[in-house]
């Protein structure tokens, strides 16, 4: 089986614009988390999706969304790009949502800077 | 926020040295897992611990788990250079949630 993919792998943007990161989870999960891992913060869980619906919501501000589509890939949208939010964001999918024995698996991630 | 904190926060050692690594957390659990992430990249889930077990193995790792200490450590056993990376802790509760909390991560370094 395919792993998680993760589009772009690198990003670079400007402060006030928006991003879209993709998610393509292993074919069969349904789960699709986003994390952002930064030096400071270490691993912060922003929000996880199961069968296009979000169930887990980190404590990050209203200008990070998410989605996810009926083939259960999902997008991470930011906007108003903050400096602040340059970061490693990883993607992770899961046969299952809160459920035993729920292991994700990671993408390789998508490095976003912000200047 | 973080839900664990792990100890050491680095770890140098030499090729074929065991290396231990400490996970502390919070909150009652469901299951712990221990994940590698070689430099910025992509986390690999190494192996999982259901709140009902004291120790499991896998290969060349060892995993036990104290609840009533909320602790957890990580043995790896005869290290390889190609260890080296950074190690986290991650639980979950399924009754607070259902989500992974992860640790900040012990960093790996073996030397050759």
């Amino acid at each position: 089986k395919a792993g998680v993919t993760q589009t772009p792998r690198y990003l670079i943007k400007t402060r006030g614009q928006q991003v879209t990161l993709s998610c393509s989870p292993i074919s069969g999960h349904r789960s699709v988390s986003w994390y952002q891992q930064t030096p400071g913060q270490g691993l912060q869980f922003l929000f996880e999706y199961f069968s296009e619906t979000q169930r887990n919501k980190g404590n990050f501000p209203g200008r990070f969304s998410g989605r996810q589509f009926s083939n259960s890939r999902s997008e991470m949208n930011v906007s108003t790009l903050e400096l602040g939010d340059s970061a490693l964001y990883l993607c992770a999918s899961s046969l299952n949502a809160g459920q035993d024995p729920y292991e994700q698996y990671f993408g390789p991630g998508t490095r976003l800077t912000v200047t | 926020s973080q839900q664990g904190e792990e100890d050491p926060q680095a770890l140098s050692i030499q090729e074929g040295e065991n290396a231990t690594m400490n996970c502390s957390y919070k909150t009652s659990i469901n299951n712990l897992q221990w994940y590698r992430q070689n430099s910025g990249r992509g986390l690999v889930h190494l192996i999982l611990i259901r709140s009902n077990e004291r120790e499991k193995h896998s290969g060349r790792l060892r995993v036990t788990l104290d609840t009533s200490k909320k602790s957890s450590s990580l043995l790896i056993t005869a290290s390889r250079a190609a260890d080296t990376a950074s190690y986290f802790c991650a639980t979950i509760s399924y009754n607070q949630g259902g989500k992974l909390i992860f640790g900040q991560g012990t960093e790996l370094s073996v030397k050759p």
